[in-house]
């Protein structure tokens, strides 16, 4: 098991509604990134923070945002759900902008968009 | 457009031999990442290719040529845990952004 935690395990909400999925990063690591997994798809890149920067974003749109606090723990928020918005959400923490080899993910948070 | 193609499911033998293939078409193209997700899972870093050639980790292999585009992971010994989604992921250099394959289900038969 990764010392990345991720909280909820598991939401459900309405279309419209606002939701704020949360991640702890490992010990030592400055770097998040989130992604998006869809059902049977490979996960997509929504961002990533490094030292509470944003420091680089994928094809998402403005109402996916995020944070990165001092400790380095992280937040993604999405406002306006739509139904499409359904998915695994899943983050990373790494000791660094691009080192994938040292890149672990956490469980991830299952959203359901009703 | 950035796009990685990898067979969408793939059967073999325990104690067997199997090669995943991996095609990219990415601009900014750093390097090739292998993942290993089981049903419910998170993704399991495997293996990372930054150079030409093979890398070699245990039971797992991963090469890549970057004249072709083309990358595969080979896992030798094949063993029922091994069943799982393997997805390759190209590292970008412009951001260090992953842009993920849709993966590929390696079902595994006794």
């Amino acid at each position: 098991e990764t010392g990345v935690t991720q909280s909820p395990t598991h939401l459900i909400k309405t279309r419209g509604q606002q939701v704020t999925l949360r991640c702890s990063s490992q010990s030592g690591h400055n770097t998040v990134s989130w992604y998006q997994q869809a059902l049977g798809q490979g996960p997509q890149f929504i961002f990533q923070y490094y030292r509470e920067e944003e420091n680089g974003r994928g094809n998402f749109p403005p109402r996916f945002s995020g944070l990165q606090f001092p400790n380095y723990s992280s937040e993604l928020n999405v406002n306006a759900l739509e139904l499409d918005d359904s998915a695994l959400y899943l983050c990373a923490s790494s000791p660094t902008s691009g080192s994938v080899d040292t890149q672990y993910f956490g469980p991830g948070t299952r959203l359901t968009v009703l | 457009g950035q796009s990685l193609e990898q067979p969408s499911e793939v059967t073999a033998v325990e104690g067997a031999i199997v090669q995943i293939n991996c095609t990219y078409q990415t601009s900014g193209f750093y390097g090739l990442s292998w993942y290993q997700q089981h049903d419910g899972g998170a993704p399991t870093f495997l293996s990372y290719n930054a150079l030409d050639g093979l890398e070699e980790t245990g039971r797992f292999s991963s090469f890549l040529s970057r004249s072709d585009s083309y990358g595969y992971l080979l896992l030798q010994e094949l063993q029922m845990k091994d069943s799982a989604s393997y997805f390759c992921a190209a590292l970008r250099d412009s951001n260090y952004q992953l842009i993920w394959g849709a993966g590929t289900k390696l079902i595994i038969k006794p």
